[in-house]
């Protein structure tokens, strides 16, 4: 497997204009998680997906962000309009609680990362 | 009640030594306590993982002591190698829920 793949590696755009991160979780995992990290509040988790349906969004940090999950192998996380305090590294993770797993011993598969940098 | 606090931010160990870093947490619902490494340029991994029934889990070096009274955990690297050289988190999430909170994780270095 090729693990969870998220493009692009580097993105930097002006303020103002959309930006649009791109993950494919690992096939047969069914949660998927978007996670912002930055040195001042570390790893923050963004808004998550069971199933293809978000579940809890409570940390999209406002209307700019929307993320969607249209099939099982495809999420993407949108700023529209970007600003400079978006600048940070986004991470898409993917998970399953299978029955071979248990029912709490499961680990989170993270991508590479989206390094964003808003000017 | 959904943070877990993280200690130290940086550590610099020597070869050799052991390496210690210390989570707490407040929500007694949190049932699972992973701990994840991470090296620069790519995301975490997971590294260890312990449950509260039980107090210590080990693994190779890594070593995971719990302590439910407390509610405190930590992590434990023994002979602990450049190789290790990394960011640790810990996190913890609920049974029923599926999402982990970290910690604010610690810059480890281990010098040769």
């Amino acid at each position: 497997d090729a693990g969870v793949i998220q493009s692009p590696r580097h993105e930097v755009t002006e303020m103002g204009q959309e930006v649009t991160l791109r993950c494919k979780p690992i096939s047969g995992h069914d949660y998927l998680f978007w996670y912002r990290q930055t040195m001042m509040r570390g790893l923050e988790l963004l808004i998550y997906f069971n199933n293809n349906v978000p579940i809890d969004d409570s940390g999209m940090p406002e209307d700019r962000f929307s993320a969607k999950m249209p099939n099982a192998s495809f999420s993407t996380l949108k700023i529209q309009p970007s600003e400079p305090r978006d600048s940070a590294v986004y991470f898409c993770a993917s998970t399953t609680r299978g029955v071979r797993q248990g029912a709490w011993s499961y680990g989170y598969t993270f991508g590479s990362g989206t390094r964003l940098t808003v000017v | 009640q959904q943070q877990v606090k993280q200690s130290p931010q940086s550590l610099i160990v020597q070869k050799g030594g052991i390496s210690i870093i210390n989570c707490a947490y407040e929500n007694t619902a949190f049932d699972y306590f992973p701990w994840y490494q991470q090296f620069p340029g790519k995301g975490p991994a997971l590294l260890i993982a312990i449950r509260p029934d039980v107090s210590e889990k080990k693994e190779g070096r890594f070593t995971i002591s719990f302590n439910k009274s407390a509610k405190q955990f930590s992590l434990h690297i023994m002979d602990s190698q450049p190789g290790d050289s990394a960011t640790y988190f810990c996190a913890a999430s609920r049974r029923n829920t599926d999402k982990l909170i970290f910690g604010t994780g610690t810059r480890l270095q281990v010098f040769p």
